[in-house]
């Protein structure tokens, strides 16, 4: 079984910007979630989708967006980007539950 | 409000050593913890806990789970530098699909 893919794996954009990433889940797999890695937070949680719908949001401001479609797969968005965006977005699906998550290798963002 | 701590946040060892890293807790409804593996990519599963005393083993990798005192230890024995990576400590609470919130990590270098 294919893992979960996110493209692109590397994006420079400048600040004011805006940027979409994809993630693609495992077969079958219908949660889809998102999070933010940095240096000084750690990994933090975005959002999570299930069948088309956001389930769970976290404590990020409006400009990070998202989506699901209903092959499942997952896009986010980020507007008006900031320096302090620049980080490791990675998306991660699960069919039962978060204890079995799987982490796709991410999507380095960095914001010039 | 919920949170996962984990300690040290870097460490240094020589191969051979053994190292504990530790992970403590506050969450409501706590389901689960998880530990994951770093090395500049997708964090990868190491072990799942849900029951307090019970020690999960995988090679030179241990861990046991504290439900009273809301904790929990990786021990990592006969380190190699292959073991260099940072360590993720997460906890799954909540119902339905469950909530995750992940510490914010160790990280471990292991010198020759």
């Amino acid at each position: 079984k294919a893992g979960v893919t996110q493209t692109p794996r590397y994006l420079i954009k400048t600040r004011g910007q805006q940027v979409t990433l994809s993630c693609s889940p495992i077969s079958g797999h219908r949660s889809v979630s998102w999070y933010q890695q940095t240096p000084g937070q750690g990994l933090q949680f975005l959002f999570e989708y299930f069948s088309e719908t956001q389930r769970n949001k976290g404590n990020f401001p409006g400009r990070f967006s998202g989506r699901q479609f209903s092959n499942s797969r997952s896009e986010m968005n980020v507007s008006t980007l900031e320096l302090g965006d620049s980080a490791l977005y990675l998306c991660a699906s699960s069919s039962t539950g978060k204890e079995t998550q799987y982490f796709g290798p991410g999507t380095r963002l960095l914001v010039l | 409000e919920d949170k996962v701590v984990q300690s040290p946040l870097s460490l240094v060892v020589h191969e051979g050593d053994t190292v504990t890293l530790n992970c403590s807790y506050e969450v409501t409804n706590f389901r689960s913890l998880l530990w994951y593996k770093q090395e500049k990519k997708a964090p990868t599963f190491l072990f799942m806990l849900t029951s307090s005393g019970i020690e999960k083993k995988s090679g030179r990798l241990s861990s046991i789970l504290d439900k009273k005192e809301l904790f929990s230890i990786l021990n990592i024995t006969a380190t190699q530098t292959g073991d260099s990576a940072v360590y993720l400590c997460a906890v799954v609470w909540g119902g339905s699909q469950g909530n995750l919130i992940f510490g914010k990590g160790t990280k471990l270098s292991v010198k020759p």
